[in-house]
């Protein structure tokens, strides 16, 4: 099966900050890649799909980018309400994989 | 609005088995391939299955590979999700969802495998 690879798995941050979470698929994905982020307690939320378009509702501080094998989600000015669990995931083939989660934490 | 209501978890012993369903309206459900991911208490999310359309066609990861079946009833807007020979490590909220990127979620439905 496909995997993907997430760093951090944990980070701490300050509102204003501005972040960078990577996924490394282990072969090419296209750009068939989607982020998510998960509050506790809460279902996840698609935040960003097709590796760089962002979800209708979703802020503009967030943003994707990459392509093949190599993926960064970043929050240009974190707010109070980003702290959560972020993960990547591929749906290229099947199974679908997710990453392993980066926790950000104050 | 697009809905999807699990149920079927609970508790169940070592071994046992549970079947999972998963109630769809607000879209066309035989459309849609759907999916089973899940999530361990305190762990991370982890993709489970998928059936395609018609249902002719079904994935599964490696943790769950010939002990999980999948299935759905297009006509009653449903998917299922029958698993035997449950281990403790199959204990988790097991989430229904469609999307091709898995744009929409249930809330979830807890499945506790202990003795």
């Amino acid at each position: 099966d496909l995997q993907m690879t997430q760093s951090p798995s944990a980070m701490s941050a300050s509102v204003g900050d501005r972040v960078t979470i990577t996924c490394r698929a282990s072969q090419d994905i296209s750009n068939y890649l989607a982020w998510f982020q998960q509050e506790p307690g809460k279902v996840p939320k698609r935040l960003i799909y097709a590796a760089s378009t962002l979800q209708s509702g979703v802020p503009s501080r967030f943003s994707g980018s990459g392509s093949g094998t190599e993926f960064t989600l970043t929050i240009s000015s974190l707010q109070p309400e980003d702290f959560a669990t972020y993960y990547c995931l591929q749906h290229y083939s099947y199974p679908y994989t997710f990453g392993q989660g980066t926790k950000l934490e104050i | 609005e697009v809905q999807l209501v699990e149920s079927g978890g609970g508790l169940v012993q070592p071994g046992g088995s549970l079947r999972l369903s998963c109630s769809a309206s607000g879209f066309i459900f035989s459309t849609y391939t759907m999916h089973w991911v899940r999530q361990a208490p305190g762990k991370g999310l982890e993709y489970v299955s998928a059936i395609n359309s018609n249902g002719g066609s079904t994935y599964y990861a490696d943790s769950v590979r010939g002990r999980f079946t999948i299935s759905r009833d297009n006509s009653k807007s449903t998917l299922f999700l029958q698993m035997s020979s449950l281990r403790g490590e199959d204990t988790a909220v097991y989430y229904c969802a469609f999307g091709a990127s898995i744009d929409y979620w249930g809330q979830g439905t807890l499945v506790t495998v202990s003795s």
